[in-house]
């Protein structure tokens, strides 16, 4: 699988909006691109998911650059239940069955949310 | 709707022992994966299950094993216990199905220590 880059931590502050930056300029045409978040003692929950369009749920936003060598994840208002570590993760689609429970974890970003 | 069940929660082994922790998917999911997490490598894939079948395994030593019964349940285990084994050991379960891009439903894992 392709590699991510995110920055190590962020912060922010309850109610306010936040943007999780990630970076993959080797993505490739079928890769696509997901987010999991691991909240303290917790096993990782998916987020969002995307291919090229921005996409939206209940949880947040995925804004998908025009050349798909990053993304970011937004977090409209963050809550102190938001404080978790976030993960950027390509994974490829219909992969022939080779790798489908297969997901690459990178060190992900650290949120803190004050209060 | 019941999550992935991961028994037991908490587990204290001495080296040289062995240990089986249990999985058990949501139901209807045919796919459990298997991750070993640490602080120092983060989060690893182990192995895949698909219809009672190994379908991928990541870079571990043949001291981890799995299985995966008929009812889609999943046994992983690890012989020769090892310090560096002392893990959270996490099972994901999934639909599986063809050009589904794959999310993971993850339980909160099996906490091994190994003194």
């Amino acid at each position: 699988d392709a590699k991510t880059t995110q920055p190590n931590s962020m912060e922010s502050n309850e109610e306010e909006p936040v943007h999780l930056p990630c970076n993959h300029s080797t993505i490739s045409g079928t890769d696509y691109i997901h987010w999991y978040r691991q909240l303290p003692s917790q096993g990782p929950e998916y987020v969002i998911h995307g291919l090229t369009s921005n996409v939206n749920n209940r949880m947040a936003s995925l804004a998908i650059a025009e050349d798909r060598k990053s993304s970011t994840l937004i977090l409209h208002r963050a809550t102190l239940r938001d404080a978790a570590v976030y993960y950027c993760i390509l994974k490829r689609s219909n992969a022939g069955g080779t790798s489908y429970g297969k997901l690459t974890f990178g060190q992900g970003t650290i949120l803190t949310v004050h209060p | 709707k019941a999550g992935v069940t991961q028994t037991p929660r908490y587990l204290i082994k001495t080296r040289g022992q062995q240990v089986t922790l249990s999985c058990s998917p949501i139901s209807g999911h045919r796919s459990v994966s298997w991750y070993q997490q640490t602080p120092g490598q983060g989060l690893q894939f182990l192995f895949e299950y698909f219809s009672e079948t190994q379908r991928n395994k990541g870079n571990f030593p043949g001291r981890f094993s799995g299985r995966q019964f008929s009812n889609s349940r999943s046994e992983m285990n690890v012989s020769t216990l090892e310090l560096g084994d002392s893990a959270l050991y996490l099972c994901a379960s999934s639909f599986r199905l063809a050009g589904d891009t794959g999310e993971l439903f993850f339980g909160e894992g099996s906490r091994l220590t190994v003194l």
